[in-house]
């Protein structure tokens, strides 16, 4: 079966780094996303990876190894506004999006 | 401005009813998907469709009916033959297929009685 895994909840300092991980098994690979999702509201992009690497977009970094089936959200310098739920979502051979069940991020002053 | 619209944001419905939920895009995309999603759980895929007047069943389509008669619009029916319908319904959109960046609306919140 295809299958993703995060951790389910983090907790982390406002002003610190996070680094939430997904491992993914599933049927191909044709890339990886990570959204952002608040409480009560609509998922939104923050990142796609098809190749191995890191990929850096302000304080938001995602990085992907295929050979090892995983990859991170490094989320730094971190605000309050960034306390929300962290999805990853892989397509795989037949262009089907596979959803994890997110990871739930609690910022403490 | 080009989005995604949902409506209503909160809608409740006795048990045994129909009910359908409505999804409208200007973003001119060919793919259109509706998403349901569970306290504590990830997004599950109810139908898509990546174009005009065809659609297909998602992971979870039993008791779900949709429609696809407008590239801009892809209402959702929740039937009374849905065992658990009370959930958060999301309805995304994307240029093209899976590997492109989906846009989401705001949600509908769907309680049955």
């Amino acid at each position: 079966g295809q299958n993703i895994d995060q951790p389910t909840e983090m907790t982390a300092t406002e002003g610190a780094i996070v680094q939430i991980n997904c491992t993914y098994q599933t049927s191909g690979f044709n890339g990886l996303f990570w959204y952002q999702q608040h409480a009560g509201e609509a998922p939104t992009f923050l990142s796609y990876n098809v190749l191995d690497g890191l990929e850096e977009k302000g304080r938001f970094s995602s990085f992907l190894s295929r050979s090892k089936g995983y990859s991170y959200l490094l989320l730094k310098e971190l605000q309050m506004k960034d306390s929300a739920s962290y999805l990853c979502a892989v397509v795989d051979s037949n262009y089907q999006l596979i959803w994890g069940a997110g990871t739930k991020l609690i910022i403490k002053p | 401005d080009g989005g995604i619209t949902q409506s209503p944001k909160y809608l409740f419905r006795k048990e045994g009813q129909n009910v359908t939920l409505s999804c409208e895009q200007n973003l001119n995309h060919d793919a259109m998907y509706w998403y349901r999603q569970d306290p504590g759980q990830g997004l599950r895929l109810i139908y898509y469709s990546q174009i005009v007047n065809d659609f297909q069943k998602g992971d979870i389509a039993e008791g779900y009916s949709v429609s696809r008669e407008k590239k801009e619009s892809f209402p959702l029916t929740v039937t009374s033959a849905q065992k658990n319908p009370t959930a958060f319904y999301l309805c995304a959109s994307s240029k093209g297929g899976a590997s492109d960046e989906q846009f989401f609306g705001p949600g509908t919140r769907l309680t049955v009685l």
